[in-house]
């Protein structure tokens, strides 16, 4: 498998706290949003999505809050446990179409 | 089931040489895309297939050819590799195209060194 870029911003939380990680996206158009995990040597792999009609979604111990005006797109894991370190990193989508914008990404480092 | 898989994992190359990494999928997905991944960069597309017979260029397709002669099967070409395409390759494919439902599964990458 592979990894990701060294260089990436890097959020680190202590296990069992609440991580938040954020994202600005570029195109105010774009309607469908979705957060990927990639852990070190592995592909990206999805974990939430969110559609522009809503604000909020939840997961199992996840939640994505989006916020339009802003253009800004979080991603809060709640409990943060060491299988969540990874880098995460948001797609946005205009028109359901098949180009998604991919952001660069956030390493999330779970402290014991 | 694997999902998706890739070959080779691992090539290094010298410039002007060519080689096709495969990409095959075996959850009957129509749409395939081919992704590079670059160190503080998000993923960029290079090509895409909307189905067998069909491909399509994305955001980054110079240098690369794609054929999607079976539905299980993308595979991504250089015909003569340069430096600036030392990369981790990703593939992906979806039921469809960017739904709600309909998210993209990845392949565990290539990375291609080109010298």
């Amino acid at each position: 498998g592979e990894s990701v870029g060294l260089h990436l911003p890097t959020l680190s939380v202590q296990e069992g706290d609440n991580s938040i990680i954020n994202c600005a996206y570029s195109n105010s158009a774009s309607d469908y949003f979705i957060w990927y995990k990639q852990e070190s040597g592995k592909g990206p792999q999805f974990i939430i999505d969110i559609r522009s009609n809503m604000d909020k979604r939840q997961g199992q111990r996840v939640t994505v809050l989006l916020n339009k005006t802003v253009k800004h797109l979080s991603l809060q894991i709640a409990a943060t446990q060491p299988g969540d370190s990874a880098v995460y990193f948001c797609a946005e989508n205009l028109d359901y179409g098949q180009n998604f914008v991919f952001g660069p990404g956030t390493r999330l480092s779970v402290l014991p | 089931n694997a999902g998706v898989t890739q070959t080779p994992k691992f090539r290094v190359l010298k410039t002007g040489q060519s080689m096709t990494l495969l990409c095959a999928q075996d959850m009957n997905h129509e749409y395939m895309y081919w992704y590079r991944q670059d160190p503080g960069m998000g993923l960029r597309l290079i090509h895409y297939s909307v189905g067998e017979g069909t491909t399509a260029k994305g955001e980054v397709p110079d240098g690369y050819n794609v054929s999607r002669l079976k539905k299980q099967n993308f595979l991504l070409g250089l015909e003569s590799a340069a430096p600036s395409q030392t990369s981790v390759y990703f593939c992906a494919s979806s039921l469809a195209a960017g739904t709600a439902a309909d998210t993209q599964y990845f392949g565990p990458g290539t990375r291609l060194t080109v010298l």
